[in-house]
């Protein structure tokens, strides 16, 4: 089946600094998400990105799907912004493959 | 607008007990419905989907079982426990075949 692998595992940020989250996939990809886990488990849609850039507020996302990969960007980081960030793949099969995950804590 | 429901928040069972946890979608009709597990807080694995009443596909195999009775009702089972079976259960939906997909807030089961 389909690989997806994220980096960093771990991010540290100072608040208000900017930092790039990366998702490599295996295979051509039908979707691709990206989410937000927060500290009580439940997972918020950030992007729905199968190719392209979009942006929403200080986060914005690109995926290159010729390449393979995605790029999750956050500016100015807040507190807020604490916790596990995954992207998840559908490629030819019924459903979504997560990464990892790659865990920030923002440090005020 | 769409919502996904699923209970109970947090269960704790004995080794050996029964599970049934349910997840209901409302809003949309036939949405492709999902299982996945969680176990130490990353990574999450994909159980069962299922794209129609009664259709279901199994990932892994498990002490798990899945069942969708109703076309916006999914079921994950277990006859017997094991401690190995503790983890955060997220039921998902979607629209289509890759369409953006929606998660429940989850189970959290622990089995003593």
């Amino acid at each position: 089946g389909i690989q997806v692998e994220q980096s960093p595992p771990d991010l540290i940020l100072q608040e208000g600094a900017n930092s790039t989250l990366r998702c490599n996939f295996s295979d051509s990809v039908n979707n691709l998400q990206w989410f937000h886990q927060n500290p009580w488990g439940q997972l918020i849609n950030l992007f729905y990105i199968p190719s392209g850039t979009k942006q929403n507020g200080r986060l914005s996302a690109t995926t290159v799907a010729t390449e393979r990969y995605s790029l999750l960007y956050i500016s100015s980081s807040q507190t807020t912004d604490s916790g596990v960030y995954f992207c998840a793949v559908e490629g030819a099969g019924n459903k979504l493959t997560f990464g990892g995950g790659t865990r920030v804590l923002v440090k005020p | 607008s769409q919502t996904i429901h699923q209970w109970p928040a947090t269960l704790v069972q004995p080794v050996g007990s029964p599970l049934s946890l349910e997840c209901t979608v409302e809003g949309t009709s036939n949405p492709n419905l999902y299982w996945y597990r969680q176990a130490a807080g990353r990574g999450l694995q994909l159980l069962f989907y299922s794209v129609g009443i009664g259709q279901i596909s199994s990932e892994v195999p498990q002490n798990l079982s899945a069942s969708r009775p109703q076309d916006r009702q999914f079921i994950l089972s277990s006859k017997k426990l094991l401690l190995s079976d503790s983890g955060f259960y997220l039921c998902a939906w979607s629209v289509s075949r890759a369409g953006e997909a929606f998660f429940g807030q989850g189970t959290r089961l622990t089995v003593v």
